[in-house]
């Protein structure tokens, strides 16, 4: 089954425990991205790739990392994470040739403490 | 920057009845794709339509359709029969690759109820 994969799907953590979310698809897509939606802010793009090795920032980079190190794997990082980083996160990848179609994750329910 | 706006925080509709969800979108690009994508209570993002801008032609899918209106940098979706199923919050979304970079820009969304 084609699907993208992300872990945990909850996580309860506190300020400046350093955490990794995974995320994974088995489409052999190029484009892969992260999200984070908030409450009456929609979804707001934080990094994506459009390749292997290669990772730009999106809206809202701001104490987050990435690292693509193999096609299908898409992983970030919260280096030291805070309370402003509560969120939901969502992982998503697409082809990019036709573009488009972007196939999303289940999301992670982060909370910082 | 690219904008996305969704006026309508939250809608209702009857059931069995045509609802209209807005967006505008804000771009200097002549070539983009624009997407609405339906959340449910789960939080999966599902994609209900797309549309490229170079076709004229309003995309349909279904019960689902857009008017997509590009000098005025509109596209609205028209749900027909609503369904209790279609309970949920829509985004709309617009794609960009400004730059040789791509983007995709979320509007905020719009809650929409289905009474029974």
């Amino acid at each position: 089954e084609a699907q993208v994969t992300q872990n945990p799907r909850y996580l309860i953590t506190v300020t400046g425990k350093k955490l990794t979310v995974t995320c994974s698809q088995n489409m052999n897509h190029e484009y892969m991205s992260w999200y984070r939606q908030d409450p009456g802010l929609g979804l707001r793009q934080i990094y994506y790739s459009m390749n292997v090795e290669v990772t730009d920032k999106g809206d809202v980079p701001e104490g987050y990392k990435v690292s693509r190190k193999e096609k299908r794997n898409f992983p970030l990082i919260l280096e030291s994470p805070s309370p402003n980083q509560t969120s939901l996160y969502f992982c998503a990848s697409s082809p990019l040739e036709p573009w488009g179609t972007q196939y999303f994750g289940p999301g992670t329910r982060l909370l910082v403490l | 920057a690219q904008t996305v706006t969704q006026s309508q925080p939250e809608m209702s509709v009857q059931e069995a009845e045509t609802v209209t969800l807005s967006c505008t979108y804000d771009t200097s690009e002549s070539d983009y794709y624009l997407f609405w994508y339906k959340q449910p209570p789960s939080r999966q993002m599902i994609l209900v339509i797309r549309q490229e801008a170079y076709k004229q032609q309003n995309a349909t899918e279904n019960r689902f359709s857009v008017n997509f209106q590009k000098a005025a940098k509109s596209f609205s979706l028209k749900i027909s029969d609503s369904q209790l199923g279609d309970a949920a919050m829509y985004f709309c979304a617009y794609r960009t690759d400004q730059g040789g970079s791509e983007k995709l820009v979320f509007g905020k969304g719009t809650k929409l109820t289905v009474n029974p």
